[in-house]
């Protein structure tokens, strides 16, 4: 159990436009969903925490108008990433908990998305 | 505030000579604490998790790691590589309390040589 799926696995877009990326919880409902960057060789840095039905709370540094994240559903959380440019190339990877024991629940994380900015 | 450092960026050990990762944090509160591993182009798998229990804790595949709180430590170890077990692992420590945030430590890319 715990599953966690993204759509798509990879994507190619041209500068300007752009894409949106799902995440979802495959077999539990998931109450937190996290969205992660990570640069190539690097680490996973976290850029927003989803709840369902509320506002996104985006970490420091993240443009909010940039990354735009819905979580309408508690299998289902979406990042679109607007007027996409090259150097939002990056791996995004989401996660997701089952929110039982806040603090201490455990993240389940998805495949992750290659996204290529022409 | 919390912290984690993964003190080498690479290791490269022989198929069948032991795994050591090493790994020391930091926090202002008793911390959960994790490793999990990321094979090329793939998600984190969770190999192992901390959570005040006890301080040797078991994983996955044969892997192992022990809380030390006196050395701020959360070593992961392996008696024995395999070659699959090539991959980047990474330390986590529980970030703002009472929420589930995580802070991931930079990253030890393992290489297994035959």
């Amino acid at each position: 159990g715990a599953v966690v799926s993204q759509h798509p696995s990879r994507v190619i877009c041209k500068s300007g436009t752009s894409v949106k990326i799902e995440c979802r919880s495959l077999d539990f409902q998931a109450t937190t969903m996290f969205w992660y960057r990570q640069f190539p060789k690097q680490s996973l840095m976290l850029m927003a925490t989803s709840n369902e039905g509320s506002k996104a709370t985006y970490e420091q540094g993240v443009e909010k108008d940039k990354f735009l994240i819905n979580h309408a559903s508690l299998t289902l959380s979406t990042l679109t990433v607007t007027s996409a440019h090259p150097e939002d190339s990056s791996f995004y990877i989401c996660s997701a908990t089952r929110g039982r024991d806040r603090g201490r629940s455990l993240q389940f994380f998805g495949p992750g998305t290659r996204l290529t900015v022409l | 505030a919390q912290s984690v450092t993964q003190l080498d960026s690479h290791v490269s050990v022989s198929e069948g000579t032991p795994v050591l990762l090493r790994c020391n944090y930091s926090s202002s509160y008793s911390p959960s604490l994790f490793w999990y591993v990321q094979h090329p182009n793939k998600g984190l798998q969770l190999l192992l998790k901390y959570t005040s229990a006890a301080t040797l804790v078991k994983g996955i595949n044969g892997f192992e790691a022990e809380f030390k709180k006196s050395e701020t430590s959360f070593h992961l170890t392996k008696p024995s590589a395999h070659m699959s077990d090539a991959a980047e692992y990474f330390c986590v420590v529980s970030g703002v309390r009472n929420t589930d945030k995580l802070i991931f430590g930079t990253g030890t890319r393992l290489q297994v040589f035959p």
